[in-house]
């Protein structure tokens, strides 16, 4: 598959705890985005994070980029169940306007 | 709301049919690009248009087509429908021509092949 991986699959957590989330791809990348989904509709741009980037932050997400390890990881601190959703990574590698999709985590956040 | 809409939100068809689904983006966007979420997977990338031009194709058959008119709208054609065929279609435009830094996403066509 030319899509990267990311884990866990699925994420239960209580609210006010923080989720993490991990991302990894395979080959050498412009810049590495994440995107959130409800309900199966349209994606949501969250952040962008270049390749000479190693660290992020916006609002409560903190994104870190490992490009030696060709992986990045997403942080929400202080979750809400206004956060219920999946999260995809995305790495655009420069290829005729492609991004290429992990295959998400679904994050359920309890009230 | 992104700004990005597409129709129908929803279509059944029947294997070997024929389908359009359309999508008017962003004003000021003149990129757009589509792509194919089976259920329970990350989007997986179709085609991608800049300038009504094809900027670039993933792994899909030539059944799988496009359109990008004058006011940037877009359209993508399926023939000879496969039941595998059947999944999520989502349109994305951009704000720099072939710049994927961020991509907003149209809420997606639904379609069913029986």
């Amino acid at each position: 598959s030319q899509q990267g991986e990311e884990d866990p699959q699925a994420l239960s957590i209580q609210e006010g705890e923080n989720a993490t989330m991990n991302c990894s791809y395979k080959t050498s990348i412009n810049n590495l985005q994440w995107y959130r989904q409800n309900s199966g509709r349209g994606l949501v741009h969250l952040i962008l994070i270049r390749s000479n980037e190693r660290e992020k932050h916006s609002g409560r997400l903190r994104v870190t980029l490992d490009t030696s390890k060709k992986s990045s990881s997403l942080l929400i601190t202080a979750s809400r169940a206004a956060d219920t959703a999946s999260y995809f990574c995305a790495t655009d590698s420069n290829q005729g306007g492609k991004l290429i999709f992990g295959q998400g985590t679904e994050l359920s956040v309890k009230p | 709301e992104t700004g990005v809409t597409q129709s129908p939100t929803h279509l059944i068809k029947t294997r070997g049919q024929q389908v359009t689904l359309r999508c008017s983006s962003q004003s000021g966007h003149n990129t757009v690009s589509w792509y194919q979420q089976a259920l329970g997977q990350g989007p997986q990338f179709i085609f991608q248009y800049y300038r009504e031009e094809e900027n670039g194709r993933g792994n899909f058959p030539p059944r799988f087509s496009g359109l990008q008119f004058p006011n940037y709208s877009s359209e993508l054609n399926v023939n000879a429908l496969e039941l595998d065929d059947s999944a999520l279609y989502l349109c994305a435009s951009s704000l720099v021509g072939g710049n994927n830094e961020k991509l907003f996403f149209g809420s997606g066509t639904q379609l069913s092949v029986l």
